[in-house]
């Protein structure tokens, strides 16, 4: 009955790497969020994903940030050429929706914290 | 557009009462959700209100008003653990899409 797991729970690395960072969600959640939150700062949306259907990439800030997922199981975000402006804790969410979930609550991940340098 | 407005910063004392406000402007409305964060931790779910009223649970409520766009996280008995930032945030499904609108965040430090 594990939550939502995410990995690394931290990443340093040099500007203009790639990285990569996963998100497990909660087992039968259908629904998929990363968000992004700077330090002090407010949650910000980066992409959406529920089941099947075309995810939502309306937050992503750049060309530079994709995400995947691979049916209603793990997923990853992917950061290239990676620029100070970047670092920030990446938080994952998981949400059960459909018939019998009436709230919609989303369960967060620990986070990855990313410095860039 | 979509906007979600809360205090940035609120302070109070070891057993007292606090009330942290939030009004919406959204596109769509599927429930209200507070949610508090401890510094370096994950937001963890507190309350959901879809329904005008008052919703108590423990020492946390949680009241809406949709036709004024309005909503409170009332906490008693405060205890310095309770310290945290408080997220408002309105659920505005379109579809299948279903995302959370979020507001910036309330940081409440509490004193002895």
């Amino acid at each position: 009955g594990a939550g939502v797991s995410q990995s690394p729970s931290n990443k340093v690395t040099e500007k203009g790497k790639d990285v990569e960072l996963r998100c497990d969600p909660i087992s039968g959640h259908t629904a998929l969020y990363w968000y992004r939150q700077r330090l002090g700062q407010g949650l910000e949306f980066l992409i959406y994903f529920q089941g099947n259907s075309a995810p939502d990439k309306s937050g992503l800030p750049s060309d530079r940030f994709s995400a995947e997922r691979t049916g209603e199981s793990v997923s990853t975000l992917t950061i290239q050429r990676t620029q100070q402006e970047d670092s920030a804790v990446y938080l994952c969410a998981s949400s059960s929706v459909g018939p019998g979930t009436p709230t919609y609550e989303q369960y967060f991940g620990p986070g990855t914290r990313l410095t860039v340098t | 557009g979509q906007n979600i407005d809360q205090p940035t910063e609120m302070t109070a004392t070891e057993g007292a009462i606090v009330q942290i406000n939030c009004t919406y402007q959204t596109s769509g409305f599927n429930g209200l959700f507070w949610y508090q964060q401890h510094a370096g931790e994950a937001p963890t779910f507190l309350s959901y209100n879809v329904l005008d009223g008052l919703e108590e649970k423990g020492r946390f409520s949680s009241f809406l008003s949709r036709s004024k766009g309005y909503s409170y996280l009332l906490l008693k008995e405060l205890q310095m653990k309770d310290s945290a930032s408080y997220l408002c945030a309105v659920g505005s499904y379109a579809g299948n899409n279903r995302k959370l609108i979020w507001g910036l965040g309330t940081s409440l430090a509490v004193n002895p």
